[in-house]
């Protein structure tokens, strides 16, 4: 079965970086874009971008360019998020998922809690 | 357009049909797909294209769209339905994805 699995919580100082790994299984993992969407506490859903496993190529939310970097590792099946100069306004559950034919994220990880504090 | 508008909340009477909403200029071009989320966990996919349940999800969940307006029904809510429901499509270009800032349900 498909199945996302993302890398453990993090605790950042401001103006650090965070990289947060997503694991795919049960699928070929260059056959489906990986999205990255963010939620703060309380607060709703937000979509950050997407890469293509396959050939590496981004799209960015013009809200995060300059400061996110998407990768992928084909040989183990994962995406990488890293976001950097963190403030507290990036305290969220970040969270990788998996675009189908059928849907822009049939398929969600666990999701990973990003703490900014000095 | 860069926004999908949902309502904040939403009630409905045990057992009762209650309409959930999600309005957009993207709407015109591209299907809304719904995903429920409830507290301390990831969502979950519910509706996509023009009215599709991924497996293991009930019936009573049904979707609609009509101009910019995308709709998420439940016919007969159950108290297992209490949760927040987001929407999501592409934005107008095609190559972003927008998402409705999410309506929280509360079944009576």
């Amino acid at each position: 079965q498909v199945q996302l699995v993302q890398s453990g919580a993090e605790v950042k100082k401001p103006g650090a970086s965070v990289k947060v790994s997503c694991k795919a299984s049960g699928y070929t993992f260059t056959d489906y874009y990986i999205h990255w969407v963010r939620q703060a506490p309380g607060q709703g859903l937000e979509w950050m971008g997407w890469i293509n496993p396959n050939r590496g190529g981004t799209n960015y939310a013009q809200k995060f360019q300059g400061r996110v970097t998407m990768t992928r590792d084909t040989s183990i099946s994962t995406g990488y998020m890293e976001l950097s100069r963190l403030t507290s306004d990036d305290t969220a559950v970040y969270y990788c998922t998996r675009e189908s034919p059928d849907d822009l994220a049939d398929y969600w990880g666990q999701g990973t809690l990003v703490t900014v504090s000095s | 357009s860069s926004e999908l508008t949902q309502d904040p909340a939403v009630s409905v009477a045990l057992g009762q049909t209650v309409r959930i909403t999600c309005q957009g200029d993207s709407l015109r071009s591209y299907y809304a797909s719904w995903y429920q989320q409830k507290p301390g966990q990831a969502p979950v996919l519910f509706i996509y294209g023009k009215n599709n349940r991924p497996s293991g999800i009930p019936d009573r969940f049904s979707g609609s769209s009509s101009g910019n307006t995308a709709s998420l029904t439940i016919t007969g809510a159950q108290a297992e339905d209490e949760a927040d429901y987001y929407c999501n499509s592409r934005d107008s270009s095609g190559n972003s994805v927008l998402f409705g800032g999410g309506t929280k349900l509360t079944v009576l």
